[in-house]
């Protein structure tokens, strides 16, 4: 079992949709969660970062972590086709980081 | 301020033969990270580097990989002999704060290794 799950996608939305994107993860031991954002030939970029059980919000995008189900999730608001690339998530232990697959997101004019 | 770079951008080699690939980190940054992302895989952690000391490497897959950060600034990863099963993108991350779990890893770009 892989110790964070996420869908890979291909998930296609219209431009202004509300965007769902969602890992679970087995390790209790992770504390920090991460939602990286990678376009095509480049490397993965920090797009935001919770430490705690809630919601972090930042412009368009809202980070969700629930410890008690192991689950985390990113939110965009109004998507513009701007936002088509890879959504990572990632949980930090021992200074590494363990990422999810990647959810290859398409927003369409 | 330049981010992290990596060279080559893309490698192409036979089964058998050896390649280096090399990362610049943010300077100023102690930590640096390797990780490596097969096809239809997630990305996977290598080894971290604390300054010129590897202070984690078990995600090193086998002793065919070698990696290096002599005077703790730019590091290389040697692969010898190179197989197929190596094929993927290499990145390397660096990050300035050690032992803070907080601390931000800036990618590189990445080196995209292909063994025929």
């Amino acid at each position: 079992q892989k110790e964070v799950e996420q869908d890979p996608g291909p998930l296609s939305v219209p431009e202004g949709a509300i965007v769902s994107l969602n890992c679970t993860y087995s390790n209790s031991a992770f504390q920090y969660f991460m939602w990286y954002r990678q376009y095509s030939r480049k490397g993965p970029e920090l797009l935001m970062y919770t430490y705690s059980s809630g919601n972090k919000e930042d412009g368009r995008f809202t980070a969700q972590v629930d410890k008690s189900s192991k689950y985390i999730s990113l939110f965009i608001r109004d998507s513009q086709p701007s936002d088509s690339a890879t959504y990572l998530c990632a949980m930090s232990y021992t200074g590494k980081l363990i990422f999810g697959q990647g959810t290859t997101l398409q927003v369409k004019p | 301020e330049a981010g992290v770079t990596q060279f080559p951008s893309h490698s192409v080699i036979e089964k058998g033969q050896t390649v280096t690939l090399r990362c610049d980190p943010i300077s100023g940054h102690d930590n640096l990270y390797w990780y490596r992302r097969v096809m239809g895989k997630e990305i996977k952690f290598l080894l971290h580097f604390v300054k010129e000391s590897k202070q984690d490497e078990s995600g090193m897959p086998n002793n065919r990989f070698l990696a290096e950060r002599t005077g703790g600034t730019y590091s290389t990863l040697k692969v010898q002999p190179a197989e197929l099963e190596d094929s993927g993108v290499y990145f390397c991350a660096s990050s300035h704060s050690p032992g803070q779990i907080t601390d931000t890893q800036y990618f590189g770009p990445g080196t995209r290794l292909t063994v025929l």
